[in-house]
């Protein structure tokens, strides 16, 4: 069975442009998060989604957000980029029971963004 | 505060070897989950263990083993016989029970390890 899939995987922008990501969560799965890392840092929550409804936002801009199609897929997207905004940004997906302690998550490749 | 502390920036281990990684969590949360992933330097983050608060026994996972001691609120993963392959970066996560499906990550510890 194909994982969860990102795209592009690689992507140079520059200051102030947009991007918009996207993300194929592993079949039957129907919760995506993103996640922002950053160089040395472990991953940074940015979204959830659940049934094309957003369930969790971390502490992020408003420059940055995301919708769930009726197909699972998700996109991301991040307006007026700044140079912060270069980073490794994550999906991942979860069957998005509703015990979700144990709920495990399953991650992308991820998309490499560089913002010049 | 922290919720998530690697102390251990980076481990360098002879094959074959076990090592542990230390993980230290916060959370006034008395329900949580623990994770360790694992990221190998093609950026993809890869499940390993998983260990719940109310785990009566520690989380096994072939080579992998989670030292769960809640009192001192530490979650240390064990890896034995160290293999070439196990060299990445690792983290240790936590999930609270507040309804939401956030994963809080720690900073990570590098490990290499030596033939």
């Amino acid at each position: 069975d194909a994982g969860v899939t990102q795209s592009p995987t690689h992507l140079i922008k520059t200051r102030g442009q947009h991007v918009t990501l996207r993300c194929s969560p592993i079949s039957g799965h129907k919760s995506v998060s993103w996640y922002q890392q950053v160089l040395g840092q472990g991953p940074q929550f940015i979204f959830q989604y659940y049934e094309k409804e957003e369930r969790g936002r971390g502490n992020f801009p408003d420059r940055f957000s995301a919708r769930q199609f009726p197909n699972y897929s998700s996109e991301l997207n991040v307006n007026a980029l700044l140079l912060g905004d270069s980073a490794l940004y994550l999906c991942a997906s979860s069957l998005g029971l509703a015990s979700l302690i144990e709920e495990t998550q399953y991650f992308g490749p991820g998309t490499r963004l560089l913002v010049l | 505060a922290q919720k998530i502390t690697q102390t251990q920036p980076g481990m360098f281990v002879q094959e074959k070897e076990a090592v542990t990684l230390d993980c230290t969590y916060d959370t006034s949360d008395p329900s949580y989950g623990l994770f360790w992933y694992k990221q190998p330097s093609s950026g993809e983050m890869i499940f390993l263990i998983y260990q719940g608060s109310y785990d009566q026994q520690n989380a096994t996972e072939g080579r992998y083993s989670l030292n769960f001691q809640k009192a001192r609120k530490s979650a240390n993963l064990v890896i034995s016989a160290s293999q070439l392959g196990d060299s990445a970066m690792y983290f240790c996560a936590m999930r609270e029970g507040r309804g939401d499906d956030k994963i809080i990550f720690g900073k990570g510890t590098r490990l290499h390890i030596l033939p």
